[in-house]
């Protein structure tokens, strides 16, 4: 089983809708969760860290379920700027080590349509 | 402006050669790592170094050495390509406590295909 899951999509979405995805993680002891963006041919890029109250930066808005193990990015009036792969990424601190590793999910591929 | 630079864009080499990709970092960043990145698996770390002269194995460092002399340089080494390591290979950068805030800085990326 993968340590972090994200259906690969793609989500094909209308200008202007709201979409939503999650990202489902292993390890209960999971500390800290991230959403980053990949554009087409280009590198991942921070987008936002995700509280456990939750937290929102403008249209996006990031929500992280403990008991259920999951995380979830919502997009809210969508624009064509929005098409990217969104990578969701869980911090696990090493069992009986001080060392840390940033889990990669593989990415949900999101496709706004004129 | 963070800036994480990519030696090379697009290299393809041949089964059995030696290939070296470099990475260099303007942010005085302490930390720096090598991911590999295929289609449908998510990123996957190959080395990291915390300090110039430090190297750590990440998930997958077979076939793989790293060489960091400079604090601002990370090199990944391929010994003898394989097929199998075609792949696209980014290079990332954070401050010490970076990992920590999830905030990596990645190169452009360098997508290598062996024949």
């Amino acid at each position: 089983r993968k340590e972090v899951e994200q259906d690969p999509g793609p989500f094909n979405v209308p200008e202007g809708a709201t979409v939503a995805f999650n990202c489902t993680y292993s390890n209960s002891a999971s500390q800290s969760f991230f959403w980053y963006r990949q554009d087409c041919r280009k590198e991942p890029k921070l987008l936002m860290s995700v509280y456990s109250s939750g937290n929102e930066d403008g249209r996006f808005t990031a929500q992280l379920n403990r008991a259920s193990q999951y995380i979830s990015l919502l997009i809210r009036d969508s624009k064509l700027s929005d098409s990217a792969t969104y990578l969701c990424v869980v911090l696990d601190r090493l069992v009986m080590d001080s060392n840390y590793q940033l889990i990669w999910g593989a990415g949900t591929k999101l496709i706004i349509k004129p | 402006d963070v800036k994480v630079t990519q030696s090379s864009r697009y290299l393809v080499k041949r089964t059995g050669e030696k290939v070296f990709l470099e990475c260099v970092q303007d942010m005085d960043h302490e930390n720096m790592f090598w991911y590999r990145q295929d289609p449908g698996l998510g990123l996957r770390l190959i080395y990291f170094s915390y300090d110039v002269k430090m190297k750590e194995k990440g998930d997958i460092p077979e076939g793989y050495s790293v060489s960091r002399e400079k604090k601002e340089r990370f090199s990944l080494i391929l010994e003898s390509a394989s097929t199998n390591q075609t792949s696209m290979y980014l290079c990332a950068s954070s401050l010490l406590g970076g990992p920590n805030t999830g905030e990596l800085f990645f190169g452009e990326g360098s997508r290598l295909t062996v024949l």
